[in-house]
């Protein structure tokens, strides 16, 4: 199957600092890509919908200006996480869709905020 | 708005023992996809099926099954002869054609006991 690299897998960075988080699709071309956040024990829940060239489409409750999303390519997506907090730790999930409905989830990314 | 219910928090069975992980769904779609994800401690994200909504067919993979009922909106999976390694959060989870976006349900943390 297709392959979904996020980076990187794990951070920890200091309060009031920004965080990078890179989700690229190796081996195809991803329209659309989508941002999850996971905290321990609990379901994924959607964050934004990233499309290639435009703005991101952010879920209810998600604060864009804190949590910037970029799709500068067809294969590359870029959460950052601005002034972090504590409570921004978190497990971070991006998936790529294909063009055939089928989406391929990265690795993760374990954001420790301290 | 579409969502997925898995009303089982926590299951434990005994090793060799069948497992049934239930999942109801709500969509007013008519063209949707139901997915299944196994999530082990590492965190990555295991795809394990998807079935959209003209493909009532029970599947059969290795020990896993799933029964899909539209009657009843339910997509539930079924682990046949259970072993320590199938120990893990289950996810199911619905996208609608609308939108591409997957929303998953509240997950199933499954115990499998030597």
């Amino acid at each position: 199957g297709a392959v979904v690299s996020q980076h990187p897998s794990w951070v920890i960075c200091k309060s009031g600092t920004s965080v990078k988080i890179e989700c690229r699709s190796l081996d195809f071309q991803a329209t659309t890509m989508f941002w999850y956040r996971q905290f321990p024990k609990q379901s994924l829940m959607l964050m934004a919908t990233s499309n290639e060239g435009s703005k991101a489409t952010y879920e209810q409750g998600v604060e864009k200006d804190k949590f910037l999303i970029n799709h500068a390519s067809l294969t590359l997506s870029t959460l950052t996480v601005t002034s972090a907090h504590p409570e921004d730790s978190s497990f971070y999930i991006c998936s790529a869709l294909t063009g055939a409905v089928e989406a391929f989830f990265g690795q993760g990314t374990r954001l420790t905020v301290v | 708005a579409q969502k997925v219910t898995q009303a089982q928090t926590e299951i434990s069975v005994v090793e060799k023992e069948d497992v049934t992980l239930d999942c109801v769904y709500e969509t007013r779609d008519t063209t949707y996809y139901l997915f299944w994800y196994k999530q082990p401690p590492s965190g990555e994200l295991v795809f394990l099926i998807r079935r959209n909504s003209f493909d009532e067919q029970n599947e059969i993979s290795g020990r896993y099954s799933w029964n899909f009922q539209k009657s009843t909106s339910s997509f539930n999976f079924t682990i046949t002869a259970s072993q320590v390694v199938d120990s893990a959060v289950y996810f199911c989870a619905l996208s609608e054609e609308r939108d591409d976006k997957i929303i998953f349900g509240k997950g199933t943390r499954l115990h499998i006991l030597p």
